[in-house]
């Protein structure tokens, strides 16, 4: 049972332009996390997805920032016109319901670089 | 919002040694997780909390649930040089949404051979 999968692992992007990350859940989830980690810093959550519905977006930047986990295909976080202020590592995870059981499972997180 | 401390930030210890950390909030959550990051890796959850008082082992691994749901202690006992990364505590509140956990700044682990 593959586990979380996310891709790029890594991406350089220019200012101005735009980064799609993606995270493919594991098999049988249908919850999807996003989360960014700055270094030396904890994990800070962007965006809770079901299929087709955003739940919680919370964590989310108002501008720029857009996430969506379509019926099928994988989830998608999308940054328009990215800033050096971006670059940061991106974490999806996923769970076969609702986090309140604790038991997400992490992807290996993709690195964006804005230069 | 609510805020994780989470101490110490770092740790170099020989290895065999015995590793204690723990998480600190002003707020109330009603699960706490721990986690450890490897280099370029997501985090892997450790041991998951979900009673106040409650007192989980795995393997070397022992945490805690503070009673008063305002804390969380994670110790390693007989550390070895595979136990090298970070060490997160999250904290989860049902009354906000179930996807929103929040996360400390993290312990790094340095184990000398």
């Amino acid at each position: 049972n593959a586990g979380v999968m996310q891709n790029p692992r890594h991406l350089v992007r220019r200012r101005g332009q735009e980064a799609r990350l993606r995270c493919s859940p594991m098999k049988g989830h249908s919850h999807v996390y996003w989360y960014r980690q700055l270094p030396e810093e904890g994990l800070k959550f962007m965006v809770y997805l079901q299929k087709e519905n955003i739940i919680d977006e919370s964590g989310m930047p108002k501008e720029r920032f857009s996430a969506e986990f379509p019926k099928e295909g994988p989830s998608i976080l999308r940054i328009q016109q990215v800033v050096r202020g971006d670059s940061a590592a991106y974490f999806c995870a996923s769970s076969p319901q609702g986090q309140g059981s604790g038991e997400a499972f992490f992807g290996q997180g993709t690195r964006l670089t804005v230069v | 919002g609510q805020q994780l401390n989470q101490s110490p930030q770092s740790m170099f210890i020989q290895e065999g040694e015995d590793v204690s950390m723990n998480c600190t909030s002003s707020s109330i959550f009603n699960t706490w997780l721990w986690y450890k990051q490897d280099p370029g890796e997501g985090p892997v959850l450790l041991i998951a909390l979900y009673k106040a008082g409650e007192l989980t082992s795995n393997g070397r691994l022992t945490a805690q649930f503070g009673i008063t749901r305002k804390d969380s202690f994670l110790n390693i006992s007989a550390s070895i040089p595979s136990d090298v990364g970070i060490y997160f505590c999250a904290g989860l509140n049902y009354g906000g949404s179930q996807g929103n956990l929040i996360f400390g700044k993290g312990t790094k682990l340095s184990v000398k051979p």
